[in-house]
């Protein structure tokens, strides 16, 4: 079965970086395109970047547009998202989800990331 | 930028059907889905490309889309189904979700 497992959140300081992880198991994760996703606490979900299966198509939200970067290693069934300047707004739960037969087919349980001083 | 908009709230007896709307400027020429929300857990695709339903998902969960509105139904709506509701569509090479509909039960 399909399974997204995040890692990498935690508290960190305004203005600092820090480097989520998605490890993919049960298909095929070189052949499929990855997005990230984040919810913010009480509120709705926000769309952040996508890759493609092969890592040469990449899309991010305006809100962070040059601070977050995805990227993914096929050769170990891993989705990254680096982050720099963090600030306390984005603060949230990051997903990974997997775009199989519709886009946002499975999401992983979701990786914490707090920002504040 | 584009906007997706729905109810917050929606409620709905047990047994009878639950429609929650969500609203974009031409949406029914994009393809729409939808997700479900529990407290505590990660959201779960319920429908997508407006109408398909992905395996595992119960056949009382129903999408349309046509015009500038989207709609999820629910038929035969049960306790279970108590969650929040988001709908997402593609805008450019933007990836939009609505503001979310709580969905009660009662």
């Amino acid at each position: 079965q399909v399974q997204l497992v995040e890692s990498g959140g935690g508290v960190v300081q305004p203005g600092t970086s820090l480097r989520l992880s998605c490890v993919a198991s049960g298909f095929t994760f070189r052949s499929y395109g990855m997005h990230w996703v984040r919810q913010a606490p009480g509120k709705g979900l926000q769309w952040e970047a996508f890759i493609s299966y092969d890592g040469n198509n990449k899309y991010y939200a305006d809100s962070v547009k040059g601070r977050f970067t995805i990227s993914r290693d096929n050769s170990k069934n891993t989705l990254f998202l680096q982050m720099h300047s963090l600030r306390p707004e984005d603060t949230a739960v990051y997903y990974c989800a997997v775009r199989l037969t519709g886009d946002f087919d499975y999401w992983g349980q979701g990786t914490l990331v707090t920002v504040s001083s | 930028s584009y906007e997706l908009t729905q109810p917050p709230s929606v409620s709905v007896s047990p047994g009878q059907t639950a429609s929650i709307t969500c609203s974009g400027h031409k949406l029914g020429d994009k393809d729409a889905s939808w997700f479900q929300q529990k407290p505590g857990q990660s959201p779960v695709l319920v429908i997508y490309q407006d109408n398909k339903r992905p395996s595992g998902i119960p056949e009382r969960f129903s999408g349309s889309n046509s015009g500038n509105t989207a709609t999820l139904t629910i038929s035969g709506t049960q306790a279970m189904d108590e969650a929040d509701y988001y709908c997402q569509a593609w805008d450019s090479s933007t990836a939009v979700f609505g503001g979310g509909t709580k969905l009660t039960v009662l």
